[in-house]
């Protein structure tokens, strides 16, 4: 069983268009995140909800767009794509302990973008 | 914020020998140190943690250790193999902050 899934799992598209990647676990953790990872493999945070509720959102541009319809399922929507977006995004889940912190995150397989 | 440092880039070892990958954390309420190995084309896995109220862990052919006072823990495989060969990240968490702040990742190396 597939406990993070995404999809598409490959994203080929024109500078301008409008994306969207779909995330689903099914680990019955409260908390996901979308993670962006360059060319130089570096692995940063974007967003993060937890039961549906926006708690981290970082320095990302305001054509990134997060939702959760609820805790299994978080979609990145994507408008005006650029050419540096082209990355590959992972999702994750992981159980939040309060005054813990978080659990281990698991990842999903990702999403290779391209922008041309 | 959370700042994460790990040394070095790339590393390249013979088989058999050890690899030691180190990291320093900024942040002293960080309690939570996972380590993830990425293979080329895969996803991040976790490959092992440690809590901050434990100085060291052990799993097989990997260990961890932690110094709080300095603010840095250290990967290290023995024994290595071909298959270990991968991008090494290290990162830090804690208290009430969710958020897992990644080092830059190293690239090991294992020539058979």
């Amino acid at each position: 069983d597939t406990a993070v899934s995404q999809t598409p799992k490959y994203l080929v598209t024109q500078m301008g268009n409008d994306k969207s990647i779909k995330c689903e676990q099914n680990l019955g953790h409260d908390t996901m995140y979308w993670y962006k990872q360059d060319s130089k493999k570096f692995l940063k945070i974007m967003f993060s909800y937890n039961n549906k509720e926006l708690i981290i959102n970082e320095t990302v541009p305001n054509r990134f767009s997060p939702k959760s319809p609820d805790k299994a399922h978080l979609n990145l929507h994507i408008n005006s794509l650029e050419l540096g977006d082209s990355a590959v995004y992972f999702c994750a889940s992981s159980q939040v302990r309060f005054g813990r912190g978080t659990e281990t995150q698991y990842f999903g397989p990702g999403t290779r973008l391209l922008v041309l | 914020g959370e700042n994460v440092e790990q040394h070095p880039s790339t590393l390249s070892v013979q088989e058999g020998d050890s690899a030691v990958i180190k990291c320093t954390y900024s942040d002293s309420a960080s309690n939570y140190f996972p380590w993830y190995k990425q293979e080329l084309g895969k996803r991040p896995q976790l490959i092992i943690d440690i809590r901050s109220n434990v100085g060291e862990k052990k799993d097989q052919r990997i260990a961890v250790t932690l110094n709080k006072t300095a603010k840095h823990f250290s990967l290290h495989i023995t024994e290595t193999q071909p298959e270990d060969s991968a991008v090494y990240f290290c990162a830090a968490s804690g208290g009430s902050n969710y958020k897992l702040t990644f080092g830059k990742g190293t690239l090991l190396t294992v020539n058979p």
